[in-house]
């Protein structure tokens, strides 16, 4: 079946840098997408989400680009801080699912002093 | 107010038995939906209940079961364990209202001997 992928499984970065986690979908009808922060022992939480009649969305210090064209997501952060270190997920939304997240494998972020 | 709680956070079972964890909500929110999260993976959707009624199912075997009450609270259910069965669980909850943003529980581990 389709599947969310991620292009990288660790990513280390610098503290106050600016980090990237970029995400694949092969779903074309996928038109709701979500990523997650799991910190150690904790359960996924919301970091920001984006439709598909939308190309880009910003939180705080957050921003998800979307590009329909390639089917690619992505999530920068920006300063990044040691607080960041975390497995990030995307997920995906198939209108037809039930509103059942289809989520990526993770990309473990790793902020150093 | 409180978030998405489950019971128990750690459980030790062997093959062949049965176990049941339970998950309660976010108050107010009237669906609930379960996620394997198995070792190296990423999450793998089981159950969504709405409403008291089960709105889809994600690729499991029929061993794996179970079902909100009334109170919006849900039991997930797993027969005749497998060691493969050993796995984070996590619980979510929605508004249920055309909102796919989900919250989730810390999950309860399960480790099959």
């Amino acid at each position: 079946g389709e599947s969310v992928g991620l292009h990288l499984p660790t990513l280390s970065v610098q503290e106050g840098d600016n980090s990237i986690i970029n995400c694949a979908y092969s779903n074309s009808a996928s038109d709701y997408f979500i990523w997650y922060k799991q910190e150690s022992g904790k359960g996924p939480q919301f970091i920001i989400d984006i439709r598909s009649n939308m190309d880009k969305r910003q939180g705080q210090r957050v921003t998800v680009l979307l590009n329909k064209t390639v089917k690619h997501l992505s999530l920068q952060i920006a300063a990044t801080q040691p607080g960041d270190s975390a497995v990030y997920f995307c997920a995906e939304n198939v209108g037809n699912s039930g509103y059942a997240l289809n989520f990526g494998k993770g990309t473990s972020l790793l902020v150093t002093p | 107010e409180a978030g998405v709680t489950q019971s128990p956070t750690h459980l030790i079972k062997t093959r062949g038995q049965q176990v049941t964890l339970r998950c309660s909500p976010i108050s107010g929110h009237t669906s609930v939906y379960w996620y394997q999260q198995a070792l190296g993976l990423g999450l793998q959707f089981l159950l969504w209940y709405d409403e008291g009624e089960e709105r889809n199912r994600g690729n499991f075997p029929p061993r794996f079961s179970g079902r909100q009450f009334p109170n919006y609270s849900s039991e997930l259910n797993v027969n005749a364990l497998e060691l493969e069965d050993s796995a984070l669980y996590l619980c979510a909850s929605s508004s249920g209202q055309g909102s796919e943003k989900l919250f989730f529980g810390s999950g309860t581990q399960l480790s099959v001997l």
